[in-house]
């Protein structure tokens, strides 16, 4: 049984530019959560996904990031054009029930904006 | 609002000592605490958790202990091994969607 899948593992963008983040969950998990994590910081919550429905985008900024987790395929982190403070680690986490604390973490997609 | 913060940034021990990470928290509402370990390059990886009706629990060289009443978390870690460095982070869930995480406490061991 695989892990919780994330690619790229490191993608560099020019300001300006889009970013696209993939995670698959671990099989079965139907549970998503997207954080980020700048350097020598613990992780903030961003987006937490069932899928074909975000439940809760508090964490979210409110321009230029967007989250999905379709019926088929990964759940996806987008951002639009990019800016030097968006660079970070970008972790995303699955579980087979509602913020369970059995919640696995992928390797993370390092994204640096040059 | 919602924090979680730690005392010590970095912390050395020597092999085989007794290592011991504090965590302070923010918001009574938690229903649980969990303990991550993070290595160089790598997601978060559970250690253990806790419910917030419960002041101990132990799992395999690592015990977990919370006092509600001065609102403190602490990880001890038996018997320390190289294998244990790392970055270790607090976390709790002041609701139900998500993790508030702390800073991290840095966990050298030392040969």
């Amino acid at each position: 049984n695989a892990g919780v899948m994330q690619n790229p593992r490191h993608l560099v963008r020019r300001r300006g530019q889009e970013a696209r983040l993939r995670c698959s969950p671990m099989k079965g998990h139907s549970h998503v959560y997207w954080y980020r994590q700048l350097p020598e910081e613990g992780l903030k919550f961003m987006v937490y996904l069932q899928k074909e429905n975000i439940i809760d985008e508090s964490g979210m900024p409110k321009e230029r990031f967007s989250a999905e987790f379709p019926k088929e395929g990964p759940s996806i982190l987008r951002i639009q054009q990019v800016v030097r403070g968006d660079s970070a680690a970008y972790f995303c986490a699955s579980s087979l029930y509602p913020m369970s604390t059995e919640a696995f973490f992928g390797q993370g997609t390092r994204l640096t904006v040059v | 609002g919602e924090s979680v913060g730690l005392h010590l940034p970095t912390l050395s021990v020597q092999e085989g000592d007794n290592s011991i990470i504090n965590c302070a928290y923010s918001n009574s509402a938690s229903d649980y605490f969990i303990w991550y370990k993070q290595e160089s390059g790598k997601g978060p990886q559970f250690i253990i958790d806790i419910r917030s009706n419960m002041d101990k629990r132990q799992g395999q060289r690592v015990t977990v202990l919370l006092n509600k009443t001065v609102k403190h978390l602490s990880l001890q870690i038996a018997a320390t091994q190289p294998g244990d460095s790392a970055v270790y982070f607090c976390a709790e869930n002041p609701s139900g969607n998500k993790l508030v995480f702390g800073a991290g406490t840095i966990l050298r061991v030392k040969s």
